[in-house]
C-alpha cells in the first residue's frame, strides 16, 4: 500500500524559534499533498493544500506567513512553524493524494507531535 | 460550523458482535464519504469508501451504508474483533473539491474480549 511518512515525529521547542516538519510519500508521487492540525479530542482541521511546484493554498483563518509550505518534488512537502508559541502546540498530519483508477485516496503520515514551551 | 458529525464519541462492543458507527453530514454538496481509523499518535489509515451515487459499499468485515436523503452513512463491523478498537472519523469530500477531507470528531471503538 501507500506509504507516507513524517519527520519529526516529535518535537519540543521554545517559544519564538522555528520548526519544520517534513512529508513525504514513499512509495509513489504526489502532486498534492494535506497538512491538518488535530488538538486533543477534536477532529482533523484541514490547514492548507501543498501543490508541486506552485503556491499553497490556506484554509480561512490560517496565517500563511505562520505557517509556510513548500512542496519542492512530487514526493516531499514541509511545513514550517515559524515563531512558534505554546498555543501551536498540536498534533500536525499530511497526506499525500494517490490518483489511481476512479478514485482519490488520501494516505496519511504518522503525524508530528509539537509542543511549544 | 461542524458540518460531518459523529454525534457518539465512543461505543463498547463485545468480540464478535456487530459495531455500527454512524456520521451525519449537513453540506448536500458532498458526495465522497470515507473512513479512517486511527490509533494513538499515529496518522488516519483509510478504511473504506462510498460514492454518493452508491447506498453500500462492502469490503470484508467492514460495510459502509449511505443514506443521502437523511444526509447519514454509517460504518458496520462484523464480526468485531479486539484490533478494531481505536478512533474512527468519517470524512467527506465533493464541496469545494474532490480531495480536500472534512472529518467528523471521531467515535472511540473498544471491542473487548
Amino acid at each position: 500500500g501507500a506509504v507516507v511518512s513524517q519527520h519529526p515525529s516529535r518535537v519540543i521547542c521554545k517559544s519564538g524559534t522555528s520548526v519544520k516538519i517534513e512529508c513525504r510519500s514513499l512509495d509513489f508521487q504526489a502532486t498534492t499533498m494535506f497538512w491538518y492540525r488535530q488538538f486533543p479530542k477534536q477532529s482533523l482541521m484541514l490547514m492548507a493544500t501543498s501543490n508541486e511546484g506552485s503556491k499553497a493554498t490556506y484554509e480561512q483563518g490560517v496565517e500563511k506567513d505562520k505557517f509556510l509550505i513548500n512542496h519542492a518534488s512530487l514526493t516531499l512537502s514541509t511545513l514550517t512553524v515559524t515563531s512558534a508559541h505554546p498555543e501551536d502546540s498540536s498534533f500536525y498530519i499530511c497526506s499525500a493524494l494517490s490518483i489511481a483508477g476512479e478514485t482519490d485516496t488520501q494516505y496519511f503520515g504518522p503525524g508530528t507531535r509539537l509542543t511549544v514551551l | 460550523d461542524q458540518q460531518v458529525k459523529q454525534n457518539s464519541p465512543s461505543l463498547s462492543v463485545q468480540e464478535g458482535r456487530i459495531s455500527i458507527l454512524n456520521c451525519d453530514y449537513t453540506n448536500s454538496m458532498f458526495d465522497y464519504f470515507l473512513w479512517y481509523k486511527k490509533y494513538p499518535a499515529e496518522g488516519p489509515t483509510f478504511l473504506i469508501s462510498i460514492s454518493s451515487i452508491k447506498d453500500k459499499n462492502e469490503d470484508g468485515r467492514f460495510t459502509v451504508f449511505l443514506n443521502k436523503s437523511a444526509k447519514h452513512l454509517s460504518l458496520h463491523i462484523v464480526p468485531s474483533q479486539p484490533g478494531d478498537s481505536a478512533v474512527y472519523f468519517c470524512a467527506a469530500s465533493g464541496d469545494t473539491g474532490f480531495q480536500k477531507l472534512v472529518f467528523g470528531t471521531g467515535t472511540r471503538l473498544l471491542v473487548s474480549p
